[in-house]
């Protein structure tokens, strides 16, 4: 089974610039979320979608980021004008409904660097 | 808000046990979870807990829950090199049973 693929990996811009992160979850998963993950601290959810409605982006900064999972499936994240405090991982992951203790499978993570 | 703590850093040598806590706010949750992050990669689930337990063991793995103190452990017995990581716990947030909260996370260093 493929996990939760991201892309790019890595990404360096200047502030002021945009962004955007790509995320794949796992086939059949309806669930998907992205967060942010700032050094040395844990993951903080910034938007969920199921399938391809919001069901919850109370801590997504709406002025600069946007989030959008049209089909259903893959999903975009956006950042724009970036500030320098956006720089963290950017984390996507998938959960299936069948898992009655909602497991989350994470990718891999996207490292923005803001200068 | 929920608050989710956790010690930073933790040095163990290989072969000993390691003994991961955490302290967690939201006394109704139903699964308490622990996360395993390697250098580079994304989270893993490594085990969870269902709230009407005290203990789970799992192989290496032994999780202690105590409601009453709303406190979890990780205990991971013979700590071996390939254990070194970052331990996050998560809970779930109230009313929203797929939203999780995590700890800051304890960085597991293992020694020859």
């Amino acid at each position: 089974e493929a996990g939760v693929a991201q892309s790019p990996r890595y990404k360096i811009i200047e502030k002021r610039q945009s962004v955007a992160f790509w995320c794949n979850p796992i086939s059949g998963h309806a669930t998907l979320y992205w967060y942010q993950q700032i050094l040395g601290q844990g993951p903080k959810l910034l938007i969920q979608f199921q399938n391809n409605g919001v069901v919850d982006d109370s801590q997504l900064p709406k002025d600069r980021f946007s989030a959008e999972r049209l089909k259903g499936v893959d999903s975009t994240l956006k950042i724009q004008p970036a500030k320098l405090e956006d720089s963290a991982v950017y984390l996507c992951a998938s959960s299936s409904r069948a898992s009655s203790y909602n497991e989350q499978f994470f990718g891999p993570g996207t490292r923005l660097t803001v200068l | 808000g929920e608050d989710v703590e956790q010690s930073l850093f933790l040095s163990v040598r290989e072969g000993d046990s390691s003994v991961i806590n955490c302290t967690y706010t939201d006394s109704s949750s139903t699964y308490l979870y622990w996360y395993k992050q390697e250098p580079g990669a994304g989270l893993q689930l490594l085990t969870y807990i269902f709230s009407n337990m005290d203990m789970k063991q799992d192989q290496r793995l032994t999780v202690l829950l105590n409601k009453k103190d709303k406190h979890l452990s990780l205990r991971i017995a013979d700590t071996q090199t390939g254990d070194s990581a970052i331990y996050f716990c998560a809970e779930p947030n109230t009313g929203t049973a797929s939203k999780l909260t995590f700890g800051t996370g304890t960085r597991l260093q293992v020694t020859l």
